[in-house]
């Protein structure tokens, strides 16, 4: 099956400093989604990306997709209170009708 | 909007007992899914609908039972419940798999003692 690895799987940082997580896979990808799960909440959708090489922006928020669809991306710069949560990247295929999920990256925020 | 509706949101059980967990959605979405959360382990997939009518196996389905008589309720049942489905579960919707978004429940927490 398909397999995702997230990387790291906590992360811990000083209010303004920046964050990435990365997001691996097995395969070739059609697609790539982020959530944000905030603590005791659900997860939200963020962004998709789809194509080689794409890199979208969100305010502070960049998502990179790899040139060969199997890595992902997501940067903070300089980050606040506000980012604190899960962040999960979740793939799907074409003519794979399942939405897998990374096991996430807990991100905390040192005031 | 209610969106991805859950019930209930809490609930303990014992060893052995039944429940059924209901997720509701008023979007129309032909994909829903049914997740489990533990710390460290992420969003994993117990079981999946692509429309009613039809169901299929994720990754963790031991244990679960599901069915999607209408469009719009997905139901996971728990036959006989053991500590280990102690967890977090996570209804989701989406209009297709791939290329769209998935809005998800607000969770259900269920303690098997």
């Amino acid at each position: 099956g398909q397999q995702v690895m997230q990387i790291p799987q906590y992360q811990h940082v000083q209010e303004g400093e920046d964050f990435t997580t990365y997001c691996n896979s097995s395969t070739t990808l059609s697609n790539i989604q982020w959530y944000k799960q905030r603590p005791g909440g659900h997860p939200v959708f963020l962004i998709q990306l789809v194509k080689s090489g794409e890199v979208k922006k969100q305010k502070r928020l960049t998502f990179q997709f790899g040139e060969a669809k199997k890595n992902s991306s997501l940067h903070i710069t300089a980050t606040q209170t506000t980012d604190v949560g899960t962040y999960f990247c979740a793939l799907s295929n074409f003519g794979n009708e399942k939405l897998t999920f990374g096991t996430g990256t807990r991100l905390t925020i040192i005031p | 909007n209610a969106g991805v509706t859950q019930t209930p949101k809490f609930r303990v059980l014992k060893t052995g007992q039944s429940m059924t967990l209901l997720c509701a959605q008023d979007m129309n979405h032909e994909y829903m899914y049914w997740y489990r959360q533990d710390p460290g382990m992420g969003l994993r997939l117990i079981h999946y609908s692509v429309g009613e009518g039809t169901t299929a196996k994720g990754e963790v389905p031991d244990g679960y039972n599901v069915s999607r008589l209408k469009k719009q309720n997905f139901l996971l049942g728990l036959e006989s419940a053991a500590p280990s489905q102690t967890s977090v579960y996570f209804c989701a919707s989406s209009y297709l798999a791939v290329n769209t978004e998935a809005f998800f429940g607000q969770g259900t927490r269920l303690t098997v003692v």
